[in-house]
């Protein structure tokens, strides 16, 4: 199993460009969730999702957007990209617990995006 | 809302010392508490976990315990390796549904041989 995936690894964009952020995960989980990583904030939820077809909002979710067409795949768009963004975006994934407990996430290797 | 608080570094050891990072954490309900670990370019792995008051997550010789009273979960290790140095990160999971983690801000731990 190759986990949870991440594609690009790296980006530069300039201001105003757009970009969508792949993410994949080969376990059926049924949670994925999009962070942004910045020095010294620890890590931040930008969007998750509970499902094919369904996403909610995080703690960040300005000037991003999300889709889960697919089980397996979670996309993170930047539709006019800022400097404010550059960051490293870690996607990450989850699944339900039969007991109903919170289980731990599993994160990808990450995206280190610069916008100039 | 949710926060998490842990002591910020760097952190910088001898080989084979002990080692406390301090996770303090507010919440409602009952969360789940995690620390995960980050080597450089690397993603966040799990490395132990505590879902209900007075657990104790272990691995790799790491040890916490969920303290509800003092709303604690420190990390400890009693003799650490040049290979422990990373940034860790103390999280919770809390409210209901599948709402992502609250992360502290992270404490990067340098060993020194």
């Amino acid at each position: 199993n190759a986990g949870v995936t991440q594609t690009p690894k790296f980006r530069v964009l300039k201001t105003g460009q757009s970009m969508t952020l792949l993410c994949a995960q080969d376990m059926n989980h049924e949670y994925m969730y999009w962070y942004r990583q910045d020095p010294g904030m620890g890590l931040r939820l930008i969007h998750y999702s509970v499902g094919e077809g369904t996403t909610a909002k995080g703690e960040v979710p300005d000037g991003y957007n999300v889709s889960r067409l697919k089980k397996q795949n979670f996309l993170l768009g930047l539709e006019s990209a800022a400097p404010s963004q550059t960051s490293v975006y870690f996607c990450a994934s989850s699944y339900i617990a039969a007991s109903g407990g919170y289980n731990e996430q599993f994160f990808g290797p990450g995206t280190r995006l610069t916008v100039l | 809302g949710n926060s998490v608080t842990q002591m910020e570094g760097p952190v910088t050891l001898s080989e084979e010392a002990f080692l406390t990072i301090n996770c303090t954490y507010t919440a409602t309900g009952y969360p789940s508490l995690f620390w995960y670990v980050q080597y450089p370019g690397e993603g966040l792995q799990l490395l132990l976990k505590a879902t209900k008051a007075d657990d104790k997550g272990s691995n790799k010789g790491f040890e916490a315990t969920y303290r509800k009273e003092t709303t604690s979960f420190h990390l400890e290790k009693g003799s650490v390796q040049v290979s422990d140095s990373a940034v860790y990160f103390c999280a919770l999971r809390g409210g209901g549904g599948a709402d992502g983690l609250t992360f502290g801000k992270g404490t990067h731990l340098i060993i020194q041989p």
